[in-house]
């Protein structure tokens, strides 16, 4: 069955960078765009960006430009988000997420992986 | 960006109830409109696409309705397994964006 797992919880100090890491199973990485989508405490969700894991090419919210790099290796199935010079408002909770180009159908979602900033 | 607003902002019903959700975007965008529901602790869930195409698994209970800018998410008779936050989300134009979200709870 399809699943994505991400790597665990991080702490992380202001200005430092944080990778979380996506594996897919039960499908092939590349057949599907991967979105991240973060949400931070008691709020609701944001869209940061997406990769084609096909192409490696990949598009951010305008609010993430400059500090967040997608990433893939397709021989171990795997998605990175990348976040750099953390601030405490990152704060959240970040999934990712399969869906379309425009996330028309985001069927299939990470468990999460808590950062925290302090 | 489009803008998504969904109203009420919380909501209290009893399991039985027709419960229904609405959402409104800034700005059409046809009936690429997607309907999420989160309970506490897990990741969203997919129970509407294309704004009326309920996914594979979901309970008939739950439908979507809405083109252009007015959409709505109705909960026929509500289960107990039903109290979660509810987020819409548009699927239109660049970048995504989700509605603030409606929690249905326990009246």
């Amino acid at each position: 069955q399809v699943q994505l797992v991400q790597s665990g919880a991080e702490v992380k100090k202001p200005g430092a960078s944080v990778k979380v890491s996506c594996k897919a199973s039960g499908y092939s990485l590349v057949d599907y765009y991967l979105h991240w989508v973060r949400q931070a405490p008691g709020q609701g969700l944001e869209w940061m960006g997406r990769i084609n894991p096909d192409s490696g090419d990949t598009k951010n919210a305008q609010k993430f430009q400059g500090r967040v790099a997608m990433t893939r290796d397709t021989s171990i199935n795997t998605a990175y988000m990348e976040l750099n010079r953390l601030r405490s408002d990152d704060t959240a909770v970040y999934y990712c997420a399969r869906g379309g180009k425009n996330f028309v159908k985001g069927d299939y979602w990470g468990q999460g992986t808590l950062v925290a900033v302090s | 960006d489009i803008q998504m607003t969904q109203s009420p902002s919380s909501v209290s019903a009893s399991v039985g109830d027709r419960v229904t959700l609405t959402c409104r975007a800034s700005q059409g965008i046809g009936s690429w409109l997607v309907w999420f529901q989160q309970k506490p602790g897990k990741a969203p869930k997919l129970l509407i696409y294309a704004a009326s195409d309920l996914q594979t698994g979901v309970p008939s209970r739950f439908s979507g309705s809405g083109t252009g800018t007015d959409f709505t998410l109705t909960i026929s008779s509500l289960q107990p397994e039903d109290f979660a936050t509810y987020y819409c989300q548009q699927a239109n134009s660049f970048p995504p964006t989700f509605g603030g979200g409606t929690k249905v709870e326990v009246k």
